[in-house]
């Protein structure tokens, strides 16, 4: 079965600050797929990134950049220069194209970012 | 254009009542998956539809929570007789199908708070 496991419940830093946020995931899958989610305050989760389990070359949009390692099972985020605006909750969570319930994810915990000026 | 829309946005029931959620996707969007998340944690898969055909619904909690997509568009999740554990935001989201893992686009959640 899959799983997903964020192990920081909270993170809270200095705006301007780097903050890297961890992700490891467990699957029987060769073929599966790794998001990142924000949800704002508002309460609406919003897409940030996916990533099939054949593409494991890193990522980088603006201040965001994503780790992607199968030999550990991680998928990381860092966000550079971080921002108020940033602060949010992260979810990381895992799709395996295969299974019957199309493509349901399976997400972590979350991780609070909380940015402070 | 639209994104995935829910209503009501707020809903306080009884415990013992019924209630109703609904979904509206994003238009040609022809997977519906519904989630569950409770205060302080991630989001839990409730069910799935694939145009009108509910294809999994192995999510769900209790023989009282019942969904349906009737014409393949609209969705609405349904909890008969309401307990104080059924308080969560539940959460709607569409995406496109094919043999890729598409997004999933979320809507704004219903938050229900059992009394």
């Amino acid at each position: 079965a899959q799983k997903v496991t964020q192990a920081q419940t909270e993170i809270s830093v200095v705006e301007k600050e780097d903050v890297t946020l961890d992700c490891v995931y467990e699957t029987r899958d060769t073929t599966y797929y790794l998001f990142w989610y924000k949800q704002p305050p508002s309460g609406e989760l919003v897409f940030l990134i996916r990533r099939n389990s054949f593409d494991e070359q890193n990522e980088i949009s603006g201040r965001y950049s994503w780790n992607f390692q199968k030999s550990t099972s991680s998928f990381n985020f860092t966000i550079t220069a971080s921002q108020v605006v940033d602060s949010a909750v992260y979810f990381c969570a895992l799709s395996e194209p295969n299974n019957n319930a199309g493509n349901m994810l399976t997400f972590g915990g979350g991780t609070r970012l909380m940015v402070k000026p | 254009g639209a994104g995935v829309s829910q209503s009501p946005r707020y809903k306080v029931a009884k415990r013992g009542q019924d209630v109703a959620l609904r979904c509206d996707p994003i238009s040609g969007h022809v997977s519906l998956f519904w989630y569950q998340q409770a205060l302080g944690q991630g989001p839990e898969f409730l069910t799935y539809f694939q145009n009108e055909a509910q294809l999994d619904k192995s999510g769900l909690p209790s023989d009282r929570f019942f969904a349906e997509r009737p014409e393949g568009s609209v969705s609405t999740l349904k909890i008969q007789r309401t307990q104080q554990e059924d308080s969560a935001v539940y959460l709607c989201a569409s995406s496109l199908t094919g043999p890729f893992s598409y997004e999933q686009y979320f809507g704004p959640g219903t938050r229900l708070t059992v009394t």
